[in-house]
């Protein structure tokens, strides 16, 4: 079965830092891997996405993931951190024969002004 | 589009008391998740449909949670009874299908149990 990972369960930064959040995941065949961020109160939204090809993706807001099959990894990333990206961010994987989305336990970012 | 629409977006209910939570999936989209979110828990997938078909229940935490899908742009997602534990915040997400598209989640319903 497929299992997603995310490494930090609460990340503290002060604005202007610089971002990663880890996110690993396991499963051995083609995978769909997402982005979500969920703002305080809010539903979630999808960040970024990869799907095939170049292996960095840019979302929206500055942020960028970098896709590298032979750590079964998708790193979020942005270089420079605002008070407005605290939120909750979640990692999620779509195998491309099944229906299911596996989403991580999710990464609580706080982001100090 | 409106995007996925839930209701109600706040529900509070005594223990013991039947709950029903309804999602219309955004136009075009075929399939349609259940989730259910707490601190202790995270996000958990209860259920999902695909044409309308439940295709994984097994998220479904007990026999008092049921969820149905009668036609493409409506679902239920009923517990009865409800207790003090099923306290959370529900979403709906849907998706175009087995294509490898993002989903789109819902508002949300916070449900509170006393």
């Amino acid at each position: 079965a497929q299992s997603v990972s995310q490494h930090n369960h609460h990340v503290i930064l002060s604005e202007a830092a610089s971002l990663e959040l880890g996110c690993n995941y396991s499963y051995g065949g083609t995978v769909n891997l997402f982005w979500y961020v969920q703002y305080p109160g809010q539903h979630l939204q999808l960040l970024l996405k990869y799907f095939s090809g170049d292996p960095l993706v840019k979302g929206i807001k500055g942020f960028e993931a970098e896709f590298i099959k032979s750590k079964f990894s998708f790193n979020l990333r942005k270089p420079s951190v605002q008070w407005s990206d605290t939120a909750e961010y979640f990692c999620a994987v779509k195998n491309n024969y099944g229906q299911n989305f596996v989403f991580g336990p999710g990464t609580r970012l706080s982001v100090l002004p | 589009d409106a995007g996925v629409i839930q209701s109600p977006r706040h529900e509070v209910t005594e223990m013991g008391q039947e709950v029903t939570l309804r999602c219309k999936p955004i136009s075009g989209h075929n399939s349609l998740f259940w989730y259910r979110q707490t601190m202790m828990r995270g996000l958990e997938l209860l259920i999902y449909f695909n044409n309308n078909v439940p295709i994984d229940d097994s998220g479904m935490p007990e026999d008092r949670f049921s969820a149905k899908m009668p036609n493409a742009s409506f679902s239920t997602l009923k517990i009865q009874p409800s207790e003090p534990r099923d306290s959370a915040v529900y979403f709906c997400a849907s998706n175009k299908g087995l294509a490898p598209y993002e989903q789109y989640f819902g508002p949300g319903t916070r449900l509170t149990v006393t």
